[in-house]
């Protein structure tokens, strides 16, 4: 499968606790995004990267949350302190450039419970 | 703000009847629209974007820019449309936001 691919796919974690996730976009593609999305919502934009760069943070995101994408290729998101409030499936997708009308490829997310 | 409404969490309709699915925006520019889905066990891919005014699986979407809508369309629904539909935006930086989602389910 050479689509985009997140791991771990399910974790439970003990409130307070520190989760890292990893995300390997389609090989060639330049741009990387972080969503959550919690039951009954639709993905909610978290952060993204233009190949190594991170261009832009939601306000929503808090300081507890942190992105890196150091090589341009894989990305982890860092959740520090986990809350019950951060239970929600974290997805990552990714596109082959910042052309408008650009389309999304997204992975089977990982499900975090924050027990 | 970027907002993307859509009314109906649940949406239910015969096989053979049409479906619309509503999806009404604000953004202060020029967005891109699109519909994504997301079939059972699966994971969210694009369904069609404004940009290509494409027709994908008999789905059409029309972007009425007076009303601020992108609503998806099928004249003749399938079994096999049962998912659930997210509209989506994005801005000239390409970065999207969704909706809430449709659930939709055709009933044989």
């Amino acid at each position: 499968d050479t689509g985009v691919s997140q791991d771990p796919r399910h974790k439970i974690t003990k409130r307070g606790q520190n989760v890292t996730f990893r995300c390997d976009p389609i090989s060639e593609h330049n741009r990387l995004y972080w969503y959550r999305q919690t039951l009954g919502q639709g993905p909610e934009f978290l952060t993204y990267f233009q190949n190594e760069a991170q261009l832009e943070k939601s306000r929503l995101l808090s300081d507890r949350f942190s992105a890196e994408r150091p090589k341009g290729s894989f990305s982890t998101l860092e959740i520090q302190r986990t809350e019950q409030g951060d239970s929600a499936m974290y997805l990552c997708a990714s596109s082959l450039n910042a052309a408008v009308g650009e389309k999304l490829f997204f992975g089977s997310g990982t499900q975090l419970s924050v027990l | 703000a970027q907002r993307v409404t859509q009314p109906e969490k649940l949406l239910s309709v015969f096989k053979g009847a049409p479906v619309e699915l509503k999806c009404n925006y604000s953004y202060s520019g020029s967005p891109e629209l699109f519909w994504y889905v997301q079939y059972s066990r699966q994971r969210l891919q694009l369904l069609l974007r404004h940009i290509s005014r494409e027709s994908i699986k008999g789905f059409t979407a029309d972007l009425n820019k007076g009303e601020t809508s992108f609503h998806l369309k099928k004249p003749f629904a399938q079994e096999e449309d049962s998912a659930m539909y997210y509209c989506a935006i994005s801005n000239t930086g390409n970065q999207f936001y969704f909706g809430t989602g449709t659930s939709l389910t055709v009933i044989p």
